[in-house]
C-alpha cells in the first residue's frame, strides 16, 4: 500500500543549485497538489494539478515550477534555490478537487539550503 | 493574514480524558472544513470533515462540531490514548473554483500522558 510516494527524503542543496522532486500515486487519482510546511506554520499549497495535462498556482508559486508527467506524477523544481525554500515539502492527491475528497499526503522531502 | 488560526501550540491531556483541540476562521466563503493528524517525519493523514451544513460530525472516538456564526470549529477525541500523541490541523476549503486549495492552520501539538 504505497499511496503517495516521494523521493528523495532528504537533501541539501547550495544557492542557485537546481532540484527536481519527485512524486507518483498508486491510487489512480485525478489531482494532485505540491505543498510546503515552514517551522511552526501550516502547510501552504504551491501548485496543483486538477487533471492529467492541467496545473494552477497555489498561494506560493514564485520560485517553482511543476510538470504533471502522467497521471500517476507529479514533479516539482526549483531553477535556482534560495535559502528561503529550505523546508519540508509534501505532495498529495485526491480523486477530485472537490471539497468532500480528503487529500492523500505522502512523507515529505526534507529540503535545505546553504 | 491568516484565515484558520489554531490559537493553542499545544495541549496535555491525561490519558481517558477527553482532548479538545480548538480552531476559528475568518473566511466566510468556507463552506468544508477537515482535520489531519501528523505524527513526526509522516505526511498528515486525513482523521475526520465536516460541512456547513451540519454542526456535528462522529466518527468513532472523534467528533467535529461546527459554529458557523462563531466562526468556529473543535475537534473531541474521547478518550485520549497515547497513540493519539501528534499535530493536529485543521483546513478549510470553499466551494467552486477555489475548491482545489486547503487553507491549514498552524496545527495543534496533543501530548497525551498515560
Amino acid at each position: 500500500n504505497a499511496g503517495v510516494t516521494q523521493t528523495p527524503k532528504f537533501q541539501v542543496l547550495k544557492t542557485g543549485q537546481s532540484m527536481t522532486l519527485q512524486c507518483a500515486q498508486d491510487m489512480n487519482h485525478n489531482s494532485m497538489y505540491w505543498y510546503r510546511q515552514d517551522p511552526g506554520m501550516g502547510l501552504r499549497l504551491i501548485y496543483y494539478s486538477a487533471s492529467e495535462g492541467t496545473t494552477d498556482k497555489g498561494e506560493v508559486p514564485n520560485g517553482y515550477n511543476v510538470s504533471r508527467l502522467n497521471k500517476r506524477e507529479f514533479s516539482l523544481r526549483l531553477e535556482s534555490a534560495a535559502p528561503s525554500q529550505t523546508s519540508v515539502y509534501f505532495c498529495a492527491s485526491s480523486w477530485t478537487g472537490g471539497e468532500d475528497q480528503p487529500q492523500h499526503f505522502g512523507d515529505g522531502t526534507r529540503l535545505s539550503i546553504l | 493574514d491568516q484565515q484558520v488560526k489554531q490559537n493553542s501550540p499545544s495541549l496535555s491531556v491525561q490519558e481517558g480524558r477527553i482532548s479538545i483541540l480548538n480552531c476559528d476562521y475568518t473566511n466566510s466563503m468556507f463552506d468544508y472544513f477537515l482535520w489531519y493528524k501528523k505524527y513526526p517525519a509522516e505526511g498528515p493523514t486525513f482523521l475526520i470533515s465536516i460541512s456547513s451544513i451540519k454542526d456535528k460530525n462522529e466518527d468513532g472516538r472523534f467528533t467535529v462540531f461546527l459554529n458557523k456564526s462563531a466562526k468556529h470549529l473543535s475537534l473531541h477525541i474521547v478518550p485520549s490514548q497515547p497513540g493519539d500523541s501528534a499535530v493536529y490541523f485543521c483546513a478549510a476549503v470553499g466551494s467552486g473554483a477555489g475548491s482545489y486549495q486547503l487553507t491549514f492552520g498552524k496545527g495543534t501539538k496533543l501530548s497525551v500522558i498515560p
